[in-house]
């Protein structure tokens, strides 16, 4: 069974930085492109990055970009987001998300989510 | 950015009723378009992709149609477990993109 499990979720002030952590298990999870998708409380869905299974080639909303790093350590089967000069916006779920071919932008398994708020 | 319109935002119906929800993009995306469905507290389960195709373990009941900027996601006759927000996804061109979501709620 796919599980994926994300945690680091927390409150920190506008500015600071927090990462996140995601642990894959069920499925050989270095054969997979992986994202990161967030959701504002009450809002829709948004999609902040990605990264191929090799770590190749990693894409980031332009929301984002300079500020967050997407990674990933294949041997611990675990995907990460470091997340620095956060802002009142960035406050969100932040979902892990499989992709179901490499870099096809087709979010097959989700976690369960980790909420991050930025509040001074 | 491809942007994804969705309506209407909220569909009042009640269980054994047709669903039909509409997602239009402002330009082509083929047939790249997903569906997925939300229900409060948890994370989105993927539905429909490219267009058409149901995802594993989803029921025949959810059907998808359309190609270019007009896509329709059909639920042929609602159960209590189908109400909940809908959203519709492009992975023509990066970035991916989500419409803004339908909410299926009882009537």
């Amino acid at each position: 069974e796919v599980q994926l499990v994300e945690s680091g979720g927390g409150l920190v002030k506008p500015g600071g930085s927090l990462r996140l952590s995601c642990a894959a298990s069920g499925f050989t999870f270095s054969s997979y492109s992986m994202n990161w998708v967030r959701q504002a409380p009450g809002k829709g869905l948004e999609w902040v990055s990605s990264i191929s299974s090799s770590s190749s080639y990693i894409y980031y909303a332009d929301s984002v970009k300079g500020r967050f790093t997407i990674s990933r350590d294949n041997a611990k089967n675990s995907l990460y987001l470091q997340m620095n000069s956060l802002r009142a916006e960035d406050t969100a779920v932040y979902y892990c998300a499989r992709d179901w071919e490499e870099l096809e932008a087709l979010f097959d398994y989700w976690g369960q989510g980790t909420l991050v708020t930025v509040s001074s | 950015e491809i942007v994804l319109t969705q309506s209407p935002a909220t569909l009042s119906l009640s269980p054994g009723e047709r669903a039909t929800l509409s997602c239009r993009a402002s330009q082509s995306v083929s047939s790249y378009l997903a569906w997925y469905q939300q229900k409060p507290g948890q994370a989105p389960r993927l539905l429909i992709y490219d267009a058409s195709n149901r995802a594993t373990g989803i029921p025949a009941r959810f059907s998808g149609s359309g190609s270019g900027t007009d896509f329709t996601l059909t639920i042929s006759s609602l159960e209590p477990e189908d109400f909940a927000v809908y959203y519709c996804q492009q992975r023509s061109n990066w970035p991916p993109t989500f419409g803004p979501g339908t909410k299926v709620d009882i009537k």
